[in-house]
């Protein structure tokens, strides 16, 4: 079982639809859990972070832990075509001196006007 | 501003040579990263560097090296042993603290002929 697992998509919206992106994760040692958003061709941009279990919004966005689960997702309200990108996922534990972050694979996400 | 300078932006190479990219950095930044990505494969941890004049394998670092002479430089070369470096990288920095988030460079695509 790869440590952490993203649906590859590709996941194609309407503008305006919520939009669902989701990852598991089999450590039970992660702490700390991240969103990127990648544009084509672009580096990664952090979009949202969370430590531990929880929600955390920040305007349209809302991400989510359940710890208990090992599941992670991300919410988008009323989605526009701009959000059209690549999420990756990304987490960490907290041990030591070992800050590597393990990222999933990506969900090609494309908000159709 | 702040932020990630990577170049090139796009480097053709013929097989059997090395290629060095570039990575800067001006956010004051402890740690430096290289990933690599490959469609359908995610982000693979390449080196990465928590201070100056020392780095540490990651997960694919075959083929590859770096060095960390500053704390705002940290250079990657492929070499002629890396056996399939087309690819696009991807330089990061964070803060070494706890948190751990990661900030991204706009990439170097590497193209082998």
């Amino acid at each position: 079982q790869k440590e952490v697992e993203q649906d590859p998509g590709p996941l194609s919206v309407p503008e305006g639809a919520i939009v669902s992106l989701n990852c598991t994760y089999s450590n039970s040692a992660f702490q700390y859990f991240m969103w990127y958003r990648q544009y084509s061709r672009k580096g990664p941009e952090l979009l949202m972070y969370t430590y531990s279990s929880g929600n955390k919004e920040d305007g349209r966005f809302t991400a989510q832990v359940d710890k208990s689960s090992k599941y992670i997702s991300l919410f988008i309200r009323d989605s526009q075509p701009s959000d059209s990108a690549t999420y990756l996922c990304a987490m960490r534990d907290s041990g030591g001196s070992n800050y590597k972050l393990t990222f999933g694979k990506g969900t090609l996400l494309t908000v159709n006007p | 501003d702040g932020g990630i300078t990577q170049s090139p932006k796009y480097l053709f190479r013929k097989e059997g040579q090395n290629v060095t990219l570039s990575c800067e950095q001006n956010l004051n930044h402890d740690a430096m990263y290289w990933y690599r990505q490959d469609p359908g494969q995610g982000l693979r941890l390449i080196y990465y560097s928590q201070i100056v004049n020392d780095f540490q394998k990651g997960d694919i670092a075959e083929g590859y090296s770096v060095s960390r002479e500053k704390k705002e430089s940290f250079p990657l070369t492929v070499t002629s042993a890396q056996k399939n470096p087309t690819a696009f990288y991807l330089c990061a920095s964070s803060i070494h603290r706890e948190r751990g988030e990661l900030f991204f460079g706009e990439g170097s695509r590497l193209t082998v002929l």
